[in-house]
């Protein structure tokens, strides 16, 4: 099976634009969580998608959003972008939920200038 | 609300080494703990999954504990290698909600 896509691996943006992360799981599982690494605040849950329908969501700003289609391949997106958002980007997923195990992508770098 | 700790924050020991990483969580109501590994820069590979309802689990030179009741898992690392070198974070799958938290990990380095 292939594992968990992310496109794109880089990206660098300026304050003020928005930007569209892409993940696509495991071929069978519906459920897809989305997390912010930085050095200073390690591994901060984002949130979390099933069937199409958020689950739950961390504590992010409004500018912070996501969504997930049919095919359970989801799209995270940060408007009004600042530099405090540069981050690794990492989304994982799973069969159902937290229940299960999950299996995390490589990562979408993205630099704020 | 659930917190999860990890210490150490770094070691340092030399190949052929046991040793033991350890996890704190604070609530013990969990569907389970997962241990990752993370390369630099890269994402996190599945080392081990514990149920809940079970006490530990092995995988090769890794064995990881759970105490469910007291919020405490222990990784052991048999025989290190230079190629162990890397983060370990440990993740619980949180019932109060469909997220899993994770903690923020321990850097190993592992000299040849």
């Amino acid at each position: 099976k292939a594992g968990v896509t992310q496109t794109p691996r880089y990206l660098i943006k300026t304050r003020g634009q928005q930007v569209t992360l892409s993940c696509s799981p495991i071929s069978g599982h519906r459920s897809v969580s989305w997390y912010q690494q930085t050095p200073g605040q390690g591994l901060q849950f984002l949130f979390e998608y099933f069937s199409e329908t958020q689950r739950n969501k961390g504590n992010f700003p409004g500018r912070f959003s996501g969504r997930q289609f049919s095919n359970s391949r989801s799209e995270m997106n940060v408007s009004t972008l600042e530099l405090g958002d540069s981050a690794l980007y990492l989304c994982a997923s799973s069969l159902e939920g937290p229940a299960d195990t999950q299996y995390f992508g490589p990562g979408t770098r993205l630099t704020v200038l | 609300k659930q917190e999860v700790t990890q210490i150490p924050a770094a070691l340092s020991v030399p190949e052929g080494e046991n040793l033991v990483l350890n996890c704190s969580f604070t609530d013990s109501a969990i569907y389970n703990l997962q241990w990752f590994r993370q390369d630099p820069g890269k994402g996190l590979t599945s080392l081990l999954l514990i149920q809940s309802s079970q006490r530990e689990q092995t995988s090769g030179r890794l064995n990881a504990s759970l105490d469910k009741s007291s919020g405490r898992s222990t990784l052991y690392i048999a025989a290190s290698q230079p190629g162990d070198s890397a983060t370990y974070l440990c993740a619980v799958g949180d019932t109060g909600g469909f997220k899993t938290i994770f903690g923020a990990g321990t850097r190993l380095f592992v000299k040849a």
